[in-house]
């Protein structure tokens, strides 16, 4: 069965950090970019950061950049999201996601897969 | 960062009625990059439409993209009661945005 399975959300202090962990199984995973976006309650969908396929590239939203990092690991099929200095706007349901850019056609397929979310919960 | 604006904001339609979204950018987006997803409540979002007109997989007919440049737009030629929910529309260009969608609530 294709899925994602996603691991790491809890209630973290202002400040602090969290990891997430999102395994991947069902699909030849090394042809897949990866990625997270996330979603407060009730409100609008936003990119975060993805990674593509050989772990050579890395892509982060303004709003993350430098705090957040994204990593994987292609032989157990994990993607990871590294957060650091979290803030109360991080607050947020977060999902993985695979999707595919094919560079030769310039063409992008969508996240197809998703995961099943993991609250992240920033308070005092 | 390429801004998308989807409107309306909320469509009040009857089952067997045919909805039409619309996604606008802020500057020019390639059609190879515009995708379409819907979410229902509780559930992640799956992926509807690809590469502007593209059908995922499992996706009905009914469901259809078009577009190009700045404007984009999804059509629901008669909905069905499973189709009412948010939808979102999605480029791959700079910061990969999605639109803050728009939600097809039954009248």
């Amino acid at each position: 069965e294709v899925q994602l399975l996603q691991s790491g959300g809890d209630l973290v202090q202002p400040g602090g950090s969290l990891r997430l962990s999102c395994a991947a199984s069902g699909f030849t995973f090394t042809n897949y970019a990866m990625g997270w976006v996330r979603q407060v309650p009730g409100k609008g969908l936003e990119w975060v950061s993805g990674i593509s396929g050989d772990a050579k590239n890395t892509y982060f939203s303004d709003s993350v950049k430098g705090r957040f990092t994204i990593s994987r690991d292609n032989y157990n099929y994990m993607v990871y999201l590294q957060m650091n200095s979290l803030r109360a706007e991080d607050t947020a349901i977060y999902y993985c996601v695979s999707y595919r850019y094919s560079s030769s056609s310039d063409f992008y397929y969508g996240m197809d897969i998703w995961g099943q979310g993991t609250t992240v919960t920033v308070s005092s | 960062e390429i801004v998308l604006t989807q409107s309306p904001g909320t469509l009040s339609l009857s089952p067997g009625e045919r909805a039409t979204l619309s996604c606008r950018a802020s500057q020019n987006v390639r059609s190879s990059y515009l995708a379409w997803y819907q979410q229902k409540p509780g559930q992640a979002p799956r992926l509807l439409i690809y590469g502007t007109s593209s059908r995922a997989t499992g996706i009905p007919d009914r469901f259809s993209g078009s577009g190009s440049g700045t404007d984009f737009s999804l059509t629901i030629s008669r909905l069905e009661p499973e189709d009412f929910a948010v939808y979102y529309c999605q480029q791959y260009g700079s910061s990969r945005t999605f639109g803050q969608g728009t939600k097809v609530e039954m009248k």
